[in-house]
């Protein structure tokens, strides 16, 4: 089945500054990327995503990279800010968009 | 229109004992899926619906059972409650034909 890895599991940075977010995945036949965000107490929420068919997607301060050769991708934010601090979660589905599977989620701490 | 709901949001369950998580949803989803929280571990799939009538194992269904009883419900039964049992539970759903999951407000089971 598939599998996904995060990394880091935490990442501490000073507002302004950039922050990355990678993962990998096991299933080639995996075709959509999701991340999702959740503050603390509250439940994940979609903040972007990326089809196995786009390399980049950018909205704002967030990106996502996609390498499917590899079977990784990334998410970065920039000029983060104190709001940011959440736990970031990628995923990936498989078996046709039936089956949703999250990595280990990152703990993101930005700094004023 | 509530979305996703959970109940109960909060139970203590004594070691052996059983007990049923209720998750509906109200906007007509076609796939739905259980989750468990642990720190360090990420969002764990437990069982997944991918439509009415049909269910599937996930990561760690061990200890698990489900129940898609309508298009709008689907439970998680824990037959015989052990302590690795506690944890944060969350049910998702996901429109058919769409990809971003909604999750419910998560459900905190404590098993003494």
């Amino acid at each position: 089945g598939e599998n996904v890895e995060q990394h880091p599991s935490t990442l501490s940075v000073q507002e302004g500054d950039s922050a990355v977010i990678k993962c990998t995945y096991s299933d080639s036949a995996s075709n959509y990327f999701p991340w999702y965000k959740q503050e603390l107490g509250k439940r994940p929420q979609l903040i972007i995503d990326i089809r196995s068919n786009v390399g980049e997607k950018k909205d704002q301060r967030i990106a996502v990279t996609l390498n499917k050769t590899a079977k990784h991708f990334s998410l970065h934010i920039t000029e983060t800010q104190p709001e940011d601090s959440a736990v970031y979660f990628c995923a990936a589905y498989t078996r046709g968009f039936q089956k949703l599977v999250f990595g280990t989620g990152t703990r993101l701490l930005v700094s004023p | 229109n509530a979305g996703v709901t959970q109940t109960p949001k909060f139970q203590v369950l004594k070691t052996g004992q059983s007990m049923t998580l209720q998750c509906a949803q109200d906007m007509n989803h076609n796939s739905m899926y259980w989750y468990r929280q642990d720190p360090g571990m990420g969002l764990r799939l437990i069982y997944y619906s991918a439509s009415e009538g049909t269910t599937d194992k996930g990561e760690v269904p061990n200890g698990y059972n489900v129940s898609r009883l309508n298009k709008r419900e689907f439970s998680l039964r824990l037959e015989s409650a052990a302590p690795s049992q506690t944890s944060v539970y969350f049910c998702a759903s996901v429109p058919q034909g769409k990809t971003e999951a909604f999750f419910g407000q998560g459900t905190r089971l404590t098993v003494v």
